[in-house]
């Protein structure tokens, strides 16, 4: 079965600065998809990036960004220029590529934005 | 476009009730996703279905849990009867299957069972 493992409970970041979330995870296939999402006090999930396992370009949506390490199984998410609406938990997925199409989640990481 | 539909937004409930949790999935889309969020678990996916068929339920906890999507449009998830351990955020997605597509959360519903 594949696990996905957040290493940060939680990480702070002064406003208009860099933060990176780690994510990591574990999976015997080759083919699959990692996403990044968000949810902030509403509790919505938002979905934040995606990236195939089989594109080595790192994914990118504005101020959000991965580094993509698959031989590691290492999927970072690089939140650039943070801002205070980026307060949220963050959580990254897991999906298979073949078959199954459900998420599998991290625990996440609680992100707070320093004024 | 509407999203994905959840009601109610909260439940209280006191244990041994029968809970019914619904979900309305976005026009067009033919999977359906039930997952569970406490703080103990995390998220977690209790059943999906394709096409108003289940197609995994190995996370639904026990017999007192059941799901059902009678149509395209409608799902739900019962619990009876609920106990205090089934306290969490029911979250209900929907996406077109398919490998790359994006699944669409609803707001979930809070259930808080005394």
């Amino acid at each position: 079965a594949q696990t996905v493992t957040q290493s940060q409970p939680e990480m702070s970041v002064q406003e208009a600065e860099t933060v990176t979330l780690s994510c990591t995870y574990d999976t015997s296939e080759s083919d699959y998809y990692l996403f990044w999402y968000k949810q902030p006090p509403s509790r919505q999930m938002i979905l934040v990036i995606r990236q195939e396992a089989y594109k080595q370009q790192n994914a990118t949506e504005n101020r959000f960004s991965v580094n993509f390490q698959k031989a590691a199984k290492s999927f970072s998410l690089k939140i650039s220029d943070s801002q205070l609406g980026d307060a949220a938990m963050y959580f990254c997925a897991y999906r298979s590529g073949q078959g199954a199409q459900k998420l599998v989640f991290g625990q996440g990481t609680r992100l707070t934005i320093n004024p | 476009d509407a999203g994905v539909i959840q009601s109610p937004r909260h439940e209280v409930t006191e244990m041994g009730q029968e809970v019914t949790l619904r979900c309305k999935p976005i026009s067009g889309h033919n999977s359906l996703f039930w997952y569970r969020q406490t703080m103990m678990r995390g998220l977690e996916l209790l059943i999906y279905f394709n096409n108003n068929v289940p197609i995994d339920d190995s996370g639904m906890p026990e017999d007192r849990f059941s799901a059902k999507m009678p149509n395209a449009s409608f799902s739900t998830l019962k619990i009876q009867p609920s106990e205090p351990r089934d306290s969490a955020v029911y979250f209900c997605a929907s996406t077109v299957a398919g490998s790359y597509n994006e699944q669409f959360f609803g707001p979930g519903t809070r259930l808080t069972v005394l």
